[in-house]
């Protein structure tokens, strides 16, 4: 069966400092990739997504980047962070058209 | 895109009852819809999908309805249950890509 990793579940880090969430996923090949946003009480916000290696597009222009480096890893980075950027993070992987599975998320504090 | 300051609506129910959690979409070219459903603090789960071809799809304890023609999707809870209080997020596939657009959420508080 498949299955979805994000790490670390929860980071703290100061305005100005880089970042970078990982996510991977198991018992598939070729995933579609996903990063979203989610803001306290609000709904999915779509930040990135990829259809393979090397391969991303970005939904929303901002300080944040996100890289595919292996088939199953997705990585989202920010050389600085924002006060802004402090949210719910969440990865989900899909194949082709088909339905989105999340991931646990990654609880981000930015101060 | 959200509208800022919006909370999310809250649908109150007894357990026991049914619950009829309802979205309104946004595109009739749209082909697949889906319902999820997120707990505090974790990711959201899938429930249910239905296709564009179909009215009606029932799983366990679930049903999903759409009406095309007023662009509208319901999810069904038989039998509400305590773990059933989560947010609750319908989506909507449109076009080629593989990206899905969702509802800004339901909070579904089920009382004992």
């Amino acid at each position: 069966s498949q299955t979805i990793h994000q790490w670390p579940a929860t980071l703290v880090q100061p305005v100005g400092s880089p970042l970078s969430l990982e996510c991977t996923v198991e018992g598939t090949s070729n995933p579609n990739l996903y990063w979203y946003r989610q803001a306290a009480g609000r709904g999915l916000q779509l930040l990135f997504y990829s259809v393979g290696i090397g391969q991303i597009s970005s939904e929303v222009p901002q300080n944040l980047s996100a890289s595919r480096p292996q088939d199953r890893q997705f990585i989202l980075s920010s050389k600085k962070l924002l006060l802004s950027d402090s949210g719910f993070y969440l990865c989900a992987w899909s194949v082709l058209r088909e339905t989105q599975y999340f991931g646990p998320g990654t609880r981000l504090l930015v101060l | 895109g959200e509208s800022v300051g919006l909370h999310l609506p809250t649908l109150s129910v007894q357990e026991g009852d049914n619950s009829i959690i309802n979205c309104a979409y946004s595109n009739s070219a749209s082909d697949y819809f889906i319902w999820y459903k997120q707990e505090s603090g974790k990711g959201p789960q899938f429930i249910i999908d239905i296709r564009s071809n179909m009215d009606k799809r029932q799983g366990q304890r679930v049903t999903v309805l759409l009406n095309k023609t007023v662009k509208h999707l319901s999810l069904q809870i038989a039998a509400t249950q305590p773990g059933d209080s989560a947010v609750y997020f319908c989506a909507e596939r449109t076009g080629a890509n593989s990206k899905l657009t969702f509802g800004k959420g339901i909070t579904l508080s089920v009382r004992p």
